[in-house]
């Protein structure tokens, strides 16, 4: 099974930062990554797919980049409704395996 | 509106069983590979199962491989888990979602229910 790694685990940003999150595949995914967003209670939200591709409905300040085993997530200018966990995710194999996730929050 | 609903979570035993239910609306139910992924309390996101729309490939994590079964009926636009053998570490919510191929071939959960709590203990 392809294993999934994100870093940091968590993060203090405030309003406006630039934050960005790191996600390590086991192996050659190519560009086959997801990224969610889940805030507390809540059911996970498609972010970003095929590594780089933004979601419709999803703001503009989410963006992705990366390919083969080393991807990033980048929240241009974090808002208040940004503070949340996000989870990558390998749809390269029939086993989609997430990655632990990163928690942002409020510094 | 598309819209996922699951139910039949609860409280069971260790060793006992328990059915998940999930209905789907607002959408070809049966043109949709469908899956169920589960999170432990205060932890990350766990894929546990798929199945195909025809219901012809089925797919497990290991973690669950001989203990739980997936199946659907479309014409109810049904997905069920059926989970046997339960253990502690079985205890979840667990979210049913709908895979869809963006671009052709890039697959992701576009649509997820609003989870059901499972709870193994005695």
């Amino acid at each position: 099974d392809i294993q999934m790694t994100q870093s940091p685990s968590s993060l203090s940003a405030s309003v406006g930062d630039r934050v960005t999150i790191t996600c390590r595949a086991s192996q050659n995914i190519s560009s086959y990554l997801n990224w969610y967003q889940q805030k507390p209670g809540k059911a996970p939200k498609l972010l970003i797919y095929a590594a780089s591709s933004l979601q419709s409905g999803a703001p503009s300040r989410f963006s992705g980049s990366g390919s083969g085993t080393d991807f990033t997530l980048t929240i241009s200018s974090l808002q208040p409704e940004d503070f949340a966990t996000y989870y990558c995710q390998q749809s390269y194999t029939t086993l989609e395996t997430f990655g632990p996730g990163t928690k942002v929050d409020i510094k | 509106e598309v819209q996922l609903l699951e139910s039949g979570g609860g409280l069971v035993q260790p060793g006992g069983s328990l059915r998940l239910s999930c209905a789907a609306s607002g959408f070809t139910f049966s043109s949709y590979v469908m899956t169920w992924v589960r999170q432990a309390p205060g932890k990350g996101l766990e894929w546990v199962s798929g199945i195909s729309g025809s219901s012809r490939s089925t797919y497990y994590a290991d973690s669950v491989k001989g203990r739980f079964t997936i199946s659907r009926d479309n014409p109810k636009n049904t997905l069920y888990l059926q989970m046997n053998s339960l253990r502690a570490e079985d205890t979840a919510v667990y979210y049913c979602a709908k895979k869809v191929p963006k671009g052709g071939h890039y697959n992701v959960f576009d649509i997820w229910g609003q989870g059901t709590m499972v709870t193994v203990s005695s």
